[in-house]
């Protein structure tokens, strides 16, 4: 069954901190990966796409490891509207149009 | 303006009732989703249509039924709503052009409270 996994938290961190979430996907043939964030009772919304080689995108940073089917989000100097709960989404399999959500990780940036 | 509108925002309905719910998109996509979120349990995928033509069953489709009119509009129907249909529905759309599973941008949700 596809899946993926993901640390429920919260994490509960001050401003300023550095947090990493990671997630697992169970479906070796997903071949398109996405942070996506979430506000309280609000839709989803991309955060960023993550490629295979890692990529930046201001403070925040995402990894791809396909080998042991993990990705990772990295924020640095966390800001208190960092607050919300991130969703890890991979595809559901080669070609696949179809998104699986994570059931996300939830973040508290603490003045 | 929003470039995926919902209607309803909000309803609360009595079980055994028809409810419509009702997705736009100006973005010119052609794949649109359905999606109920419930606390504890993620997004969870009811139905997909790739075009007006292609209507797909998703993971939790029982109990729902859905109608693309237009490349456009996309609406989610239950025939009988019960209690358990409780939930956040989001409606989210997403490009085929690029030839990948790319970004798909959601709706701002129908909270949906069925009595």
């Amino acid at each position: 069954r596809k899946e993926v996994e993901q640390d429920p938290g919260p994490f509960n961190v001050p401003e300023g901190a550095t947090v990493a979430f990671n997630c697992t996907y169970s479906n070796s043939a997903s071949q398109s990966f996405f942070w996506y964030r979430q506000d309280c009772r609000k839709e989803p919304k991309l955060l960023m796409s993550v490629y295979s080689s890692g990529n930046e995108d201001g403070r925040f940073t995402a990894q791809l490891n396909r080998a042991s089917q993990y990705i990772s989000l990295l924020i640095r100097d966390s800001k208190l509207s960092d607050s919300a709960t991130y969703l890890c989404v991979v595809n559901a399999g080669a070609g696949s149009y179809q998104l699986t959500f994570g059931k996300g990780t939830k973040l508290s940036v603490i003045p | 303006d929003a470039d995926v509108t919902q209607t309803p925002r909000n309803r609360i309905t009595k079980t055994g009732k028809r409810i419509m719910l009702e997705c736009s998109q100006t973005k010119g996509h052609d794949r649109m989703y359905w999606y109920r979120q419930d606390p504890g349990l993620g997004l969870r995928l009811i139905y997909y249509s790739f075009d007006v033509k292609d209507i797909n069953k998703g993971e939790i489709s029982d109990g729902y039924s859905v109608s693309r009119q237009a490349q456009a509009k996309f609406s989610l129907s239950l025939e009988s709503a019960i209690p358990n249909q409780t939930a956040l529905y989001f409606c989210a759309t997403s490009d085929s052009a690029g030839g990948v599973p790319d970004t798909q941008y959601f709706g701002p949700g129908t909270r949906l409270t069925v009595l």
